[in-house]
């Protein structure tokens, strides 16, 4: 299922570079979400868009931000990385609407690691 | 502001054994649950939602608003359940219109045994 894309697979990077995570749907969805992973945590949200024109900040959006460059493109940030941003970020989608559309669509995950 | 605990980080089983996975919430309006799944090199997916209270491989999960509680049971383990298993919570409207935030758990690892 490719329906929700995200770029790079891993990445290995250093304190105070800037990254970028990229990703991509083909589903038609309006809404878009980050969250990162991390064990014991579970899964936690950073950003999230409702549209094009909506960007929202989560629980944990210090140190990041985002890009809705489409409907199909949400990009998260890493202005200036730190080792605590080790772990593993997933993009997601859903439809927005009644309860019968809240199912979220997750991509394959991005493992980052900062040295 | 709303909270899901999922009070087992591991839960080891034998196939053909019984096996719950438990999950509390604290929300204090009108909540819409779902157990979401990942198996080993696959993507997080929805397993099932309380709203649609059906079976999913064999699985089911009955909200207890009175309990604040939405474990997740199935009477037979199987060895293809092996995975990491998440709680989430969505806030929704008295209309049932989603405000989008998913809100999940620590997540259980479930491992049948062989």
């Amino acid at each position: 299922d490719a329906d929700v894309t995200q770029t790079p697979r891993n990445r290995i990077t250093k304190t105070g570079k800037r990254i970028m995570l990229e990703c991509s749907q083909t589903k038609g969805h309006d809404r878009m979400y980050w969250y990162r992973q991390d064990p014991g945590l579970g899964l936690r949200l950073i950003y999230y868009s409702f549209d094009v024109k909506d960007i929202n900040k989560g629980e944990i959006s210090d140190g990041y931000s985002v890009s809705r460059q489409a409907q199909a493109k949400f990009s998260l940030s890493l202005e200036s990385a730190i080792p605590n941003q080790t772990a593993l970020y997933f993009c997601a989608t859903s439809d927005g609407g009644t309860s019968s559309y809240n199912e979220q669509f997750f991509g394959p995950g991005t493992r980052l690691t900062v040295l | 502001a709303q909270r899901v605990t999922q009070p087992e980080k591991l839960l080891s089983v034998f196939k053909g054994a019984p096996v719950e996975l438990k999950c509390n919430y604290s929300y204090s309006g009108s909540p819409e649950l779902f157990w979401y799944v990942q198996y080993s090199r696959q993507r997080l997916q929805l397993l099932l939602r309380h709203i649609s209270r059906e079976s999913i491989k064999g699985f089911t999960a009955d909200l207890n608003k009175g309990e604040t509680s939405f474990h997740l049971k199935k009477p037979f383990a199987q060895e293809e359940d092996s995975a990491m298993y998440y709680c989430a919570l969505i806030n929704t409207n008295a209309g049932g219109t989603s405000y989008g935030k998913l809100t999940f758990g620590q997540g259980t690892i479930l491992t049948v045994h062989p």
